[in-house]
């Protein structure tokens, strides 16, 4: 099973700020990777698949980008919106299908 | 718009079944992709059960496979869980989702998330 890790846990940022999350895979994954932001008492919602491709409707301030096994989901300007929790996800290697822990942004 | 809503009993009791089925509109399950469910601890993050093909092939997560099945019915446009022997461990939020893979097959994401609902098992 492939584990996923991210950090920080926790992310202090004020709003206007560059947010720099982290995702890191136990094995090579390619760009197999997705990206999900879950605000409380929603779902989550696809903000970028195969490591840097953003889904229909985010917005262009949410980038991702790849490193080996290193992963990173940068958020330029942040917005009142984009405090939530992070999620990562592989799918190079399944089953099982694995997320990381989540990195929560928060104020 | 795709959509989908789960639904099922919110409170189930240790070592009975869990049951929930997923209602897909604005797609049919018939027209491709994967169908499945993730699940959420209270307070906790995701884990995925397993999804299904329309034509009912089905892959489960190694750590739940003895106790899930996925099924799916392409005439009411719907797919269910069913997860047996449950335990306090079981108690989350459960979420379907449509699984989608940019090259077409293998490599699947989620794209489309229901609202989730709520299962508590009690003892």
């Amino acid at each position: 099973e492939i584990v996923m890790t991210q950090s920080p846990a926790t992310l202090s940022v004020s709003p206007g700020d560059r947010a720099t999350l982290s995702c890191r895979a136990s094995q090579l994954i390619g760009t197999k990777l997705a990206w999900y932001q879950q605000k409380p008492g929603q779902s989550p919602r696809l903000l970028i698949y195969d490591a840097s491709t953003r889904a229909t409707g985010v917005p262009a301030r949410f980038s991702g980008s790849a490193s080996g096994t290193d992963f990173t989901l940068t958020i330029d300007s942040l917005q009142s919106e984009d405090f939530a929790v992070y999620y990562c996800q592989q799918y190079n290697d399944w089953p099982p299908l694995t997320f990381g822990p989540g990195t929560k942004v928060d104020v | 718009q795709v959509q989908l809503q789960e639904s099922g009993p919110g409170l189930v009791k240790s070592s009975e079944t869990l049951s929930l089925t997923c209602v897909v509109s604005g797609h049919s399950i018939s027209s491709g992709n994967y169908w499945g469910w993730i699940r959420q601890p209270p307070g906790k993050g995701l884990e995925w059960i397993g999804f299904i093909f329309h034509t009912g092939s089905s892959y489960y997560n190694p750590s739940l496979k003895s106790r899930v099945t996925i099924s799916v019915d392409t005439s009411k446009n719907e797919f269910s869980l069913s997860l047996t022997s449950v335990t306090a461990a079981d108690t989350a939020i459960y979420f379907c989702a449509r699984h989608v893979s940019s090259t077409g097959h293998y490599y699947y994401h989620m794209d489309v998330w229901g609202k989730g609902t709520t299962v508590i098992v009690s003892s």
